[in-house]
């Protein structure tokens, strides 16, 4: 079964700066979730991608399926984008659904 | 056009009592999956249901089973209930089963189990 692990766990950042989380994983996969969880529960679905690049807005994610690593950057952060991050992967390996890693807890100071 | 909706928000149970969770997928998706989601833990995956059917299972007890409707609606029923199944449970809905597919998911229900 794939093993998730996110760094790093917690990130205090000034409003402006440049934000990179990194999420590896043990199984190969044929994509990759990035998710956004604010304070109270709701989870928004960011990115899937099984290669390459993608963008939206602010937001860039990467992933480099022969390392099985992958990075989500915040470009001029903002203090609204103070949320916890979680990657998540299938879970493979005769697992069923995905695992999820335990998230990055990210607050950009004004 | 509503996205994925879940009833109750909050549910307070005692050890040993029963609960249902509601789901509704968002309109024109058939794929419902349950979470849970433990105190500043990631989720973790539950079951999914397609076609009225439990497509897969994560590593969870039988206590924890669910249900979906002809309207892609779904429920999430836990007999017994012990401290630790006290969470978050989010739904998430998808078009199809696929683990790459898109989810879009719940604002969650929170149980607290006394």
């Amino acid at each position: 079964k794939n093993e998730v692990e996110q760094s790093p766990q917690n990130l205090t950042a000034q409003e402006g700066e440049f934000i990179t989380i990194n999420c590896s994983y043990s199984v190969g996969i044929s994509a990759l979730h990035w998710l956004q969880q604010h304070p109270g529960g709701g989870i928004v679905s960011l990115f899937m991608l099984s290669s390459g690049k993608k963008k939206h807005g602010r937001l860039i994610a990467t992933i480099n399926i022969q390392e099985k690593h992958s990075s989500l950057h915040i470009t001029a952060s903002h203090p609204r984008d103070s949320a916890v991050y979680i990657c998540a992967v299938p879970s493979g390996g005769g697992a069923d659904g995905l695992t999820f890693g335990k998230g990055t807890h990210l607050i950009i100071q004004p | 056009d509503a996205g994925v909706t879940q009833s109750p928000t909050h549910l307070i149970k005692t050890r040993g009592q029963q609960v249902t969770l509601r789901c509704s997928p968002k309109s024109g998706h058939d794929t419902v999956s349950w979470y849970q989601q433990a105190l500043g833990q990631g989720p973790q995956f539950i079951f999914q249901y397609y076609e009225e059917e439990e497509r897969q299972r994560g590593n969870f007890p039988d206590r924890f089973s669910g249900h979906q409707f002809p309207n892609y609606s779904s429920e999430l029923n836990v007999n017994a209930l012990l401290l630790g199944d006290s969470a978050l449970y989010l739904c998430a809905s998808s078009l199809g089963t696929g683990v790459a597919n898109e989810q879009f998911f719940g604002p969650g229900t929170r149980l607290t189990v006394l």
